[in-house]
């Protein structure tokens, strides 16, 4: 079982529409709780990150953590054509080492 | 501020051939991380490098190797390339090491013929 689990998609929402895309997590250890969304043939942009519990609103964009259950979540509300492409969650501890990231969920918004 | 740039953007190399990727971290930021991103298997961690010394490194074969230099600049090398080798190879940099990832480059797009 892999320690990071996303909501596979693919995703396609009409403009306007609010997306939530979700993740799973196993390890307790994990402190950092990120976002990236990443275009085709681009590296991933981070677009939120959250530190330990808790909602972060930035924009359109809202991040919540829940930790009790181990389940992140990314809203997008009033979503738009610009924001089709490949979200990716990824968590890591507070210690040196490395971050590790769901497989990605492809969203696609038709105008 | 520049971001963190790798060179090749794209490469196509023959199999039993072996490769190297550069990647020129954000100005100050000393933790580099490497991933190879494929469509089956997503993002995996090949390894991390801070302060010349590589620190965590993933599951894969000694194939992969890597290295920093001074200048924070890193590069890893493929040899003995495979089909399964293509991927988008994604180089991040970090200003600790207890930081994650916050910015990306573009990626390095390997083909194995």
């Amino acid at each position: 079982q892999k320690e990071v689990e996303q909501d596979p998609g693919p995703l396609s929402v009409p403009e306007g529409a609010i997306v939530s895309l979700n993740c799973t997590y196993s390890n307790s250890a994990f402190q950092y709780f990120m976002w990236y969304r990443q275009y085709s043939r681009k590296g991933p942009e981070l677009l939120m990150y959250t530190y330990s519990s808790g909602n972060k609103e930035d924009g359109r964009f809202t991040a919540q953590v829940d930790k009790s259950s181990k389940y992140i979540s990314l809203f997008i509300r009033d979503s738009q054509p610009s924001d089709s492409a490949t979200y990716l969650c990824a968590m890591k501890g507070t210690n040196a080492g490395k971050s590790t990231f769901g497989d990605g969920t492809t969203l696609t918004v038709k105008p | 501020k520049a971001g963190v740039t790798q060179t090749p953007r794209y490469l196509i190399k023959t199999r039993g051939q072996q490769v190297t990727l550069s990647c020129s971290p954000i100005s100050g930021h000393r933790s580099v991380s490497w991933y190879q991103q494929t469509p089956g298997q997503g993002l995996q961690f090949l390894f991390e490098y801070f302060s010349e010394t590589q620190r965590n490194k993933g599951n894969f074969p000694g194939r992969f190797s890597g290295r920093q230099f001074s200048n924070s600049r890193s590069e890893m090398n493929v040899s003995t390339l495979e089909l399964g080798d293509s991927a988008l190879y994604l180089c991040a940099s970090s200003l600790s090491r207890d930081r994650f990832e916050a910015f990306f480059g573009q990626g390095t797009r390997l083909t194995v013929v």
